[in-house]
């Protein structure tokens, strides 16, 4: 398995452009997470999701940010209109729970995104 | 509700100190506490959980309910330590879901 894969790695954008980052899971993992570094608040997590259905969107910092999972082996996170204080590292992960308790969460490389 | 703190947002120490990176936690119930490690250009990655009480490139951690702290330590740091580490707390209640702190980024001198 290639693991948890994210595109693009790198996204350079205009403020007020909008911007799609999409995550692929890995098989089998029922549960998929969107977090977002800085430097400032290290990692927060933005949405996560459950068998493809959003269980906690309390993160995601305001109507401009949006997320969706349409099957188990798709999510994607969108901005629209982007600001320049959006520009940070989006990570997706998954993770699988055996037993009911919290699991390993496997990230993705990252999404690199600075808005100017 | 659920906390993670890690207090030092740096750490150096030279090849072959001791290091201790620190983390406290708040949570009523019985926690499940992880340290994920982010090395340069390369994926955030699990370290180690208290569950498996085990050694992992010479870190270990205990979790101690009293003081709820899960420090993580290794007697004799390498230059190759040196990462961004994240401690983590995990529920029961809220399944998959992990909390983390605001990390600790670790320089090892040689």
């Amino acid at each position: 398995d290639a693991g948890v894969i994210q595109s693009p790695r790198h996204e350079v954008t205009e403020m007020g452009q909008e911007v799609t980052l999409r995550c692929k899971p890995i098989s089998g993992h029922d549960y998929l997470f969107w977090y977002r570094q800085t430097m400032m608040r290290g990692l927060e997590l933005l949405i996560y999701f459950n068998n493809n259905v959003p269980i906690d969107d309390s993160g995601m910092p305001e109507d401009r940010f949006s997320a969706k999972m349409p099957n188990a082996s798709f999510s994607t996170l969108k901005i629209q209109p982007s600001e320049p204080r959006d520009s940070a590292v989006y990570f997706c992960a998954s993770s699988y729970l055996p037993g009911g308790s919290a699991g390993e969460l496997f990230f993705g490389e990252g999404s690199r995104l600075t808005v100017l | 509700a659920q906390r993670v703190t890690q207090p030092e947002k740096l750490l150096s120490v030279f090849k072959g100190a001791p290091v201790e990176l620190k983390c406290n936690y708040s949570y009523s119930g019985s926690p499940e506490l992880f340290w994920y490690v982010q090395y340069s250009r390369q994926r955030l990655q699990l370290l180690l959980r208290h569950i498996s009480r085990e050694s992992i490139k010479g870190f270990t951690a205990d979790l101690n309910k009293g003081e709820t702290s899960f420090h993580l330590k290794k007697p004799f740091a390498q230059e190759e330590d040196s990462a961004m580490y994240y401690c983590a707390l995990g529920r029961g209640s809220t399944l998959g879901r992990l909390y983390f702190g605001r990390g600790t980024q670790l320089t090892v001198w040689p």
